[in-house]
Order: structure tokens, then sequence, then C-alpha cells
């Protein structure tokens, strides 16, 4: 198994231009994150989604859009790049069928992003 | 809301010395788990640890340990006779019915030769 994986794993983008992070997983994991995490923090969730379909805002969704069309797949769009969007992104996967996010989560390795 | 600290920013050891980190967290929740992760300076979070609201025993795992106390609101994490490959940024999360994982800023702990 592969796991998380997420492409690119370093990205330079230039202030209004947008892009999307992949996110891929092979655990056939029902729920999905995407989270940031800025230079000496720890992370903060942006979207989440529990299954093909569905998915739902958390802490700081601004700037950000998702879609899940597979149990895979969980792109996270960033329309309209700002610096304050610099950081480095996690993509996130666990199990569980309930309503409570009560599994770990396996993370990818990242991808560093950089708007200026 | 929920919170999670760590108030401890930076710890430094030297090898073989036992270390706590320490997690203080809040939330109204009555039921919610707690979580410690690490992030070796290869940037990957790993999974360590799972803790339901309901289970208070402690949990040992080799030179890991966990004390959960409810009373005090906390989920500290030793680790003894640290070694060089310990060194990492850890985090302490938390969710409860919110579905909200809330991640705690972090402890830096290098562990020297």
């Amino acid at each position: 198994n592969a796991g998380v994986t997420q492409t690119p794993k370093f990205r330079i983008l230039k202030i209004g231009q947008s892009m999307t992070l992949q996110c891929t997983q092979d655990m056939n994991h029902n729920y999905m994150y995407w989270y940031r995490q800025d230079p000496g923090m720890g992370l903060k969730l942006i979207y989440y989604s529990v299954g093909a379909g569905i998915t739902d805002k958390g802490e700081v969704p601004n700037g950000y859009n998702v879609s899940r069309s597979t149990t895979e797949d969980f792109p996270l769009r960033l329309e309209l790049a700002a610096p304050s969007q610099t950081s480095v992104y996690f993509c996130a996967s666990s199990a569980g069928t309930s309503g409570f996010f009560s599994y770990e989560q396996y993370f990818g390795p990242g991808t560093r992003l950089t708007v200026t | 809301a929920q919170k999670v600290t760590q108030a401890q920013t930076e710890i430094s050891v030297v090898e073989k010395e036992d270390v706590t980190l320490d997690c203080v967290y809040e939330t109204r929740d009555t039921t919610y788990y707690l979580f410690w992760y690490k992030q070796p300076p290869s940037g990957e979070l790993v999974f360590l640890i799972r803790r339901n609201s309901f289970d208070e025993q402690n949990e040992i795992s080799g030179r890991y340990s966990w004390n959960f106390q409810k009373s005090t609101s906390s989920f500290n994490f030793t680790i003894t006779a640290s070694q060089v490959v310990d060194s990492a940024v850890y985090f302490c999360a938390l969710v409860g019915r919110g579905q909200n994982f809330v991640f705690g800023p972090g402890t830096r702990l290098s562990v020297l030769p």
C-alpha cells in the first residue's frame, strides 16, 4: 500500500494564480482531510470529507475549495493564490463509518507551497 | 470551543535522559479522543497513540508512556531513555463531537548525543 500520496511536493505560485493539490489514498478510508501547517505552528483543518460527494469546512476554509468524487481522491483547489496561503499542506485519511472522528489519521508527505 | 495547549515550545535533553511532554486540553464534550503525533525532521506526521475520554488507563509502549488525567485535563507523554532518533516535533490533538481535529502548537524535542 502506498498510503496517502500527495502531489506536487513543492510549488511556487505567483499571486493570483490558481492550482490544485492532489491527494490520493489507497486504504479505502471514508474520511479525508486537508490541513495547513504554518512555520512553527500546529495543523489547522481546512476541509474534510466523510465520504464521496460529502465535504465540509474546517477551521480555515477561506480561499480554498475541495471536491470528493471518489473514495480515493480528495483534491484541494486554491483560487487566486495569496501570500497568506504560503504553507505546508497535508492531506490525511482515516477509517471509520460513524459520525465521530475517533480513528487515527494517516498523513501524506505534504506539499510545500510558496506564494510570491 | 476546543483547545489544546502545549506549553513547552522547545525541549533539549541529552541522550538517555527521560523527558515528559505536556499536553493540556479544553473541551465541553463528555466524549472525546486525544492523540499524539510525531513529526520528524523529514516532515511526515506519524501517529503514536489514541486515547478516548472514558479510558484513563496509562499506556506504555516500549520507551513511550502516556499519562491521561481527566481531573487536570492533561495527556502527557514521557519518553524514557531518550535517543537521538526521538528528535522531532510532537503534537497533541483532540477531537470531540464537533468533528474538528484540534492540534496543539507542538513541542520541538532535541535529543543531543
